[in-house]
């Protein structure tokens, strides 16, 4: 079974300091990865997702992933965060279907 | 812009009134999903057509139903709604190809936040 682990469900950073988003995974085949970004009151929008290939994924809005499979992980980063950022972001994963397992969410908050 | 939409974004009913959610997408995608996301969890999915097939999660409540008359329209019913129903509603799409489709990205649409008073 799939399931997805997000650490720390608050995370506050300053403009311009780095966004660091944890996302370890438990997935008893290889696995499909995504982030998604949820801004208040709207939907899931796509971040980026990994598949296959190479395992530094880059997104929308500056992000970029890496998957680490010796550490069964799905880390989420941004150099430099913008007051745009602000907003919940959900690690979720896939196995050999379409139906995603969501983690908690980690609540993103940026400090002016 | 192909899209989800999702309609009415807030919906406010009455204990045990049934109410209805609508969906509808223009992406020609073949499953559509219905999640229930409470405040600060993660999205919950409660059942998902794939084409006309109806799929069910083990734990979705009886409560709650679904309806697909064609490809762009998707409908949540429920049918008694409690105080802990009260949520965001999410609708999804996706193309699915294939036996092995877990690559495969969601589009989400903006929700329906319901209370129930």
């Amino acid at each position: 079974a799939q399931s997805v682990t997000q650490l720390g469900s608050h995370v506050s950073v300053s403009e311009g300091a780095l966004v660091l988003l944890r996302c370890n995974y438990s997935s008893s085949v290889p696995p499909y990865l995504f982030w998604y970004v949820q801004y208040p009151n709207q939907g899931l929008q796509l971040l980026l997702k990994y598949t296959t290939g190479a395992t530094l994924v880059k997104g929308i809005n500056g992000f970029e992933a890496e998957f680490k499979k010796s550490e069964t992980s799905f880390h989420l980063t941004k150099p430099s965060a913008h007051m745009s950022d602000a907003a919940e972001y959900f690690c979720a994963v896939s196995e050999w279907n379409y139906k995603l397992s969501f983690g908690a969410g980690t609540t993103v908050t940026v400090r002016a | 812009d192909a899209m989800v939409i999702q309609n009415p974004r807030y919906q406010v009913t009455q204990f045990g009134k049934p109410v209805t959610l609508s969906c509808s997408q223009t992406l020609n995608h073949n499953v559509m999903y219905w999640y229930q996301q409470k405040s600060s969890q993660a999205p919950k999915l409660l059942f998902h057509y794939y084409d006309k097939d109806f799929n069910n999660e083990a734990d979705t409540p009886d409560n709650f139903q679904s309806r697909r008359p064609n490809t762009s329209f998707c409908f949540l019913d429920i049918r008694s709604p409690g105080l802990g129903d009260a949520a965001m509603y999410l609708c999804a799409t996706s193309r699915v190809t294939g036996l092995i489709a877990g690559n495969t990205e969601a589009f989400f649409g903006q929700g329906t936040r319901l209370t129930v008073v």
